[in-house]
């Protein structure tokens, strides 16, 4: 079946703009997650779904970051007032939410802030 | 913190010679424990994982790893390299009581020349 889909695949920004990055999760994953893999931080968790439940937003960098998820399905990663820091390539994963699992990652937006 | 170290950032190998790439992981309780492959321009993928029974797990391509909770380690082994298997390569945690997000290591970017 289809993985873990994202876009925009890239996304150049300029400083000060809001942007927004779509993850559409494997169909029936109920888990879905957002990282970020920067040249400097390596790969760190943002934010975490799992079904209905209030979003575990611990990794969130700001209050600039923010994330949302429509229908248990659909999420979108928003970035408000970017800054030249926050490029990075900003990664999706799913899993199924039943417990001990594995996550499925997407191919990644790559985000630039000029 | 709890916190997730690969030891080599860079390795260059000659194809046929053996592979062992080092993880260790900062936290005393049940964990979960991955390695995930970046091909070239390609997303994560799942190479291996561990969750309880046989510390000694087999994954795709030849690959396994060996969980020594004392060490608390998970380095991964492969007898033999092949040109194909040059990638960046994560070792990832999750660790039970910081929910179920993974924490990365820094990767290591293996070479294989032919």
């Amino acid at each position: 079946g289809a993985g873990v889909s994202q876009s925009p695949s890239n996304k150049v920004t300029e400083k000060g703009k809001d942007v927004e990055l779509r993850c559409d999760p494997i169909s029936g994953h109920t888990a879905l997650y957002w990282y970020r893999q920067s040249l400097g931080q390596g790969l760190e968790f943002l934010i975490y779904f799992q079904g209905n439940s209030a979003p575990d937003k611990s990794g969130l960098p700001s209050d600039r970051f923010s994330a949302e998820r429509t229908g248990g399905s659909v999420s979108t990663l928003t970035i408000q007032r970017t800054q030249q820091e926050d490029s990075a390539v900003y990664l999706c994963a799913s899993s199924a939410g039943t417990g001990q699992e594995t996550q499925y990652f997407g191919p990644g937006t790559r985000l630039l802030v000029l | 913190a709890q916190s997730v170290s690969q030891h080599n950032h860079h390795v260059i190998l000659s194809e046929a010679a053996s592979l062992e790439l080092g993880c260790n992981y900062s936290y005393g309780g049940t964990v979960n424990l991955f390695w995930y492959v970046q091909y070239p321009g390609q997303h994560l993928q799942l190479l291996l994982k561990y969750f309880s029974g046989d510390p000694l797990v087999k994954g795709i391509k030849g690959f396994e790893a060996e969980f020594i909770k004392s060490k608390f380690s998970f380095n991964l082994r492969k007898p033999s390299v092949q040109w194909s298997d040059t990638a960046e390569y994560f070792c990832a945690v999750n660790m039970g009581n910081a929910g179920n997000m993974l924490t990365f290591g820094g990767g290591t970017r293996l070479m294989v020349k032919p």
